[in-house]
């Protein structure tokens, strides 16, 4: 079945660091491919989307660049903050209309020290 | 703010007790899904509906249920509660034809 792998955390960066975190996926067809976030207790935020090969995500200075040939969709931010702290999680839609349950990754915890 | 509500934001229940988790989507959504999300498991689909029915199924426990009204909110019934149940229980809702989905806040059911 369709599943996401993304890099285990937790990740700690220095303020103003670059940011990757890996993230590739297996699917049956031709998935949409997302970026959440979450705050401490909260609930996610959509950060970014992309729905077709090579398309790039952006949204606050992240970046995700859907890779068809790697099936991959890294985040990346160049220049981190410590409001950024915060668990990613990536995500794949396989169907579209009227369903397309969300499957995710196991989230990985970014923790940016001043 | 996503638009979508959930309530109660907390509720703390015994073992073998039932309760009841309230969705409302954003304005004009029709789909909404329920997912759970445990240290263990991670973040698990357990069932979606769109206006009003039953659409897709994930890993939905036979104890628990849901339905989604006219008004387009949607509760999830969650009967016979073991401690394994203790979890985040998250709502999100889409519009029609759309890919992503909207988040509300969390329910976080501890059971004793």
């Amino acid at each position: 079945g369709d599943s996401v792998t993304q890099m285990e955390g937790p990740v700690t960066l220095s303020e103003e660091a670059f940011l990757t975190i890996n993230c590739t996926y297996t699917a049956t067809g031709y998935p949409s491919l997302f970026w959440y976030v979450q705050y401490p207790g909260e609930g996610l935020q959509l950060l970014l989307k992309a729905t077709k090969a090579d398309d790039k995500g952006s949204n606050k200075g992240f970046e995700a660049t859907y890779r068809k040939e790697t099936t991959s969709f890294h985040l990346e931010k160049g220049s981190v903050q410590v409001s950024d702290s915060a668990v990613y999680f990536c995500a794949l839609s396989d169907y579209g209309g009227s369903q397309g349950n969300l499957i995710f990754g196991k989230g990985t915890k970014l923790s940016v020290k001043p | 703010d996503s638009g979508v509500t959930q309530t109660p934001k907390h509720l703390i229940t015994a073992t073998g007790q039932r309760v009841t988790l309230r969705c409302s989507p954003r304005s004009g959504d029709l789909s909404v899904y329920w997912y759970q999300q445990s240290l263990d498991q991670g973040l698990q689909f357990l069932i979606q509906y769109y206006n009003g029915e039953e659409r897709a199924k994930g890993n939905i426990l036979e104890r628990f249920s849901a339905q989604q009204f006219p008004d387009l909110h949607s509760e999830l019934n969650l009967s016979s509660l073991e401690l394994g149940d203790s979890a985040l229980y998250f709502c999100a809702s889409s519009q029609a034809g759309e890919y992503e989905q909207y988040f509300g806040p969390g329910t976080r059911l501890t059971v004793t």
